[in-house]
């Protein structure tokens, strides 16, 4: 079975300064991984993916995670916030496409952007 | 070109009533899928639609919920006799299961359902 656990509930920093999402991960597969985000009365957005190439993988709006087998984590990272990164994250999982591919999403991180 | 849409938008219904969801995929994708999104909290996988296959209903939480697709196009969700606990929004994604893209799913905007 897959699972992810996103290890925080609501997050806030402060414009200019980093940001740090953490994920982990449980799969019986080599995991592909994603992060997406979802802004208030918006749709999803795909911010990046692991699919088993690098294990530093850079996203949209200068956001990256790093995929570390060790750790089974998928921490999500963005060197400094701005206001408009105030959005709802979450860590997916998916079942491989050799199989059906649905996507497996962790409960989500609230994260909130002080001027 | 256009992404996936769903309709109606917003749908408000009286508990005890069938309601019918409608998604429209992109052109060519052969996977389809549902999830339910309730308050605060992330997705759900509902079912998996992939070319002319069985779907995969494992992720349909009662006989109330059903779901069709005519070949690589439209597909609804039906609710029959609709529960408060239904409540929430419900989205579709569509994705081509082609490599090297065979990974990404494409949302639509969702259906918010209200059962009062």
């Amino acid at each position: 079975a897959q699972s992810v656990t996103q290890l925080d509930s609501h997050v806030s920093v402060s414009e200019g300064t980093p940001v740090l999402l953490r994920c982990n991960y449980s799969s019986s597969y080599s995991p592909s991984l994603f992060w997406y985000v979802q802004h208030p009365n918006k749709g999803l957005q795909l911010l990046l993916k692991y699919t088993s190439a690098a294990t530093l993988v850079k996203g949209i709006n200068g956001f990256e995670a790093e995929f570390k087998k060790s750790e089974t984590s998928f921490h999500l990272t963005k060197p400094s916030a701005h206001m408009s990164d105030a959005a709802e994250y979450f860590c997916v999982v998916s079942d491989p496409p050799s199989n059906t591919g649905k996507l497996i999403f962790g409960q989500g991180t609230t994260l909130q952007v002080k001027p | 070109g256009a992404g996936v849409s769903q309709s109606p938008s917003n749908k408000v219904t009286e508990k005890g009533k069938d309601v019918e969801l409608r998604c429209d995929p992109i052109s060519g994708h052969t996977a389809l899928y549902w999830y339910r999104q309730r308050l605060g909290q992330g997705l759900e996988f509902l079912i998996y639609f992939q070319g002319n296959s069985a779907p995969d209903k494992s992720g349909l939480p009662s006989d109330r919920f059903s779901a069709e697709r005519t070949g690589e196009s439209v597909s609804t969700l039906t609710i029959q006799r609709t529960q408060q606990e239904d409540s929430a929004v419900y989205l579709c994604a569509s994705s081509p299961r082609v490599s090297p893209r065979a990974y990404e799913q494409y949302f639509g905007p969702g259906t918010r359902l209200t059962v009062t």
